[in-house]
This record gives C-alpha cells, sequence and structure tokens, in this order.
C-alpha cells in the first residue's frame, strides 16, 4: 500500500534554511500529486501547496510565496519540502500527504512528519 | 480563504455516546469536504472524503453528511480508541484550509 517515509528532525538557527524529504512508496508516484501541510506546537493544520508528481507544476499558499520552493524527484520517487529565512514561528511539525483524487481531492496517506525547531 | 469553523471546540463523552462535530464553511463548497483523525504525536488519517464517502478500512460507526455551507461527522457510538482530535478540510479552492479541530476527550 502507499507509504510516506520523512527524513528526520532538524534544529536550525533563525534566518537559515530546511530541506525536508518525503520518499514515497506503494505507488505510481508520477499518477499523484504531494501536499505539505504544517502543524505548530498544540496548533492545528495549515496546508502549505502542493507539487504535481508528473510534471512539477506547484501551487504555493500565499502566505509561503517567496520563500518555499516544493520539488520532486521521480528516479527516487522523492518529494522535498524547502523553507528559508526561517523564524521562530516556523517550529512546527511538517507533513507530506498525498492527493488522492475523486470528485474532488484529498490527503491520503500521510507521512510521519519531521519536527523542525528553529531557535538561536 | 475559505473559512472553515467547527463546533464545538472540544467535548467530554462517554463510551458507547453518539457524538456530533459540524463544521461550516464560510461560503458553499458543494460536497468537497473532508474530515481527519489525529492522535497525539501521529500523523493525521483521513476518515471521510466528499463529505460523505467512507475511506477504506475506517469502521462503520464514522459517517460524514451535508452540502454547501453544513457538515457533519457522527460517531455512532464512540470507542476508547476515538478519543482524538478531528478535523475538517475543503478542497473546493486553492489554498486548501483547515478547520481548528474539535477535540474528543474522555468523560
Amino acid at each position: 500500500q502507499a507509504q510516506l517515509v520523512q527524513s528526520g528532525a532538524e534544529v536550525k538557527k533563525p534566518g537559515a534554511s530546511v530541506k525536508v524529504s518525503c520518499k514515497a512508496t506503494g505507488y505510481t508516484f508520477s499518477t499523484y500529486g504531494l501536499s505539505w501541510v504544517r502543524q505548530a506546537p498544540g496548533q492545528g493544520l495549515e496546508w502549505m501547496g502542493w507539487v504535481s508528481g508528473s510534471n512539477g507544476d506547484t501551487n504555493y499558499a500565499q502566505k509561503f510565496q517567496g520563500r518555499v520552493n516544493m520539488t520532486r524527484d521521480t528516479s527516487t520517487t522523492t518529494a522535498y519540502l524547502e523553507l528559508r529565512s526561517l523564524t521562530s514561528d516556523d517550529t512546527a511539525v511538517y507533513y507530506c500527504a498525498r492527493n488522492d483524487y475523486g470528485d474532488s481531492d484529498w490527503f491520503d496517506p500521510w507521512g510521519q512528519g519531521t519536527l523542525v525547531i528553529v531557535s538561536s | 480563504d475559505i473559512q472553515l469553523t467547527q463546533s464545538p471546540s472540544s467535548l467530554s463523552a462517554s463510551v458507547g455516546d453518539r457524538v456530533t462535530i459540524t463544521c461550516r464553511p464560510s461560503q458553499s463548497i458543494t460536497t468537497y469536504l473532508n474530515w481527519y483523525q489525529q492522535k497525539p504525536g501521529k500523523a493525521p488519517k483521513l476518515l471521510v472524503f466528499d463529505a460523505s464517502s467512507l475511506q477504506s478500512g475506517v469502521p462503520s460507526r464514522f459517517s460524514g453528511s451535508g452540502s454547501g455551507t453544513d457538515f457533519t461527522l457522527t460517531i455512532s457510538s464512540l470507542q476508547p480508541e476515538d478519543f482524538a482530535t478531528y478535523y475538517c478540510q475543503q478542497s473546493f479552492s486553492s489554498p486548501r484550509t483547515f478547520g481548528q479541530g474539535t477535540k474528543v476527550e474522555i468523560k
């Protein structure tokens, strides 16, 4: 079955960048897009954007435009999230999730999450 | 952006209770509404998609209904493993947005 496995926790200083990976297995990678969703400590879920598995097209939430980059490598069936100019507000668990489709779309499955801590 | 308002924000219930969670979008989203369950320290899990379609493997005590601006997730008989936080999410337009969550606790 489809599975997403993410890279390990990161600690970054303010102003730095972080790159999180998401390895997909158990399905045809190019058929589905992948979204990134984050969750700050004790808070709700926030969608950051989406990358197409087939052609690499992206759609970012306006809040992150200019400092986010979502890419994918079809040869390794891995998606990447890069977030630049980190501040303490970016401390969160970052999830990748496959976009599945019917009449609309939904997120299933999800990766296990990657904790990113931004601290001086 | 479409805002999703869940109610209640939290509730206390007993095993065997019927539980209903409501999600109201700021505009009509037809049936493009999904529900997720999240347990502490774990990733969210899809329960219901397209407002009323139960994801494979999800127990039949979970059900979703609604359209437009009024949606409901119902747990017909609460089980110990159902104590968690539940989120609705719209896929009508970008950016995709989530409700603030409803925490279901043990009474």
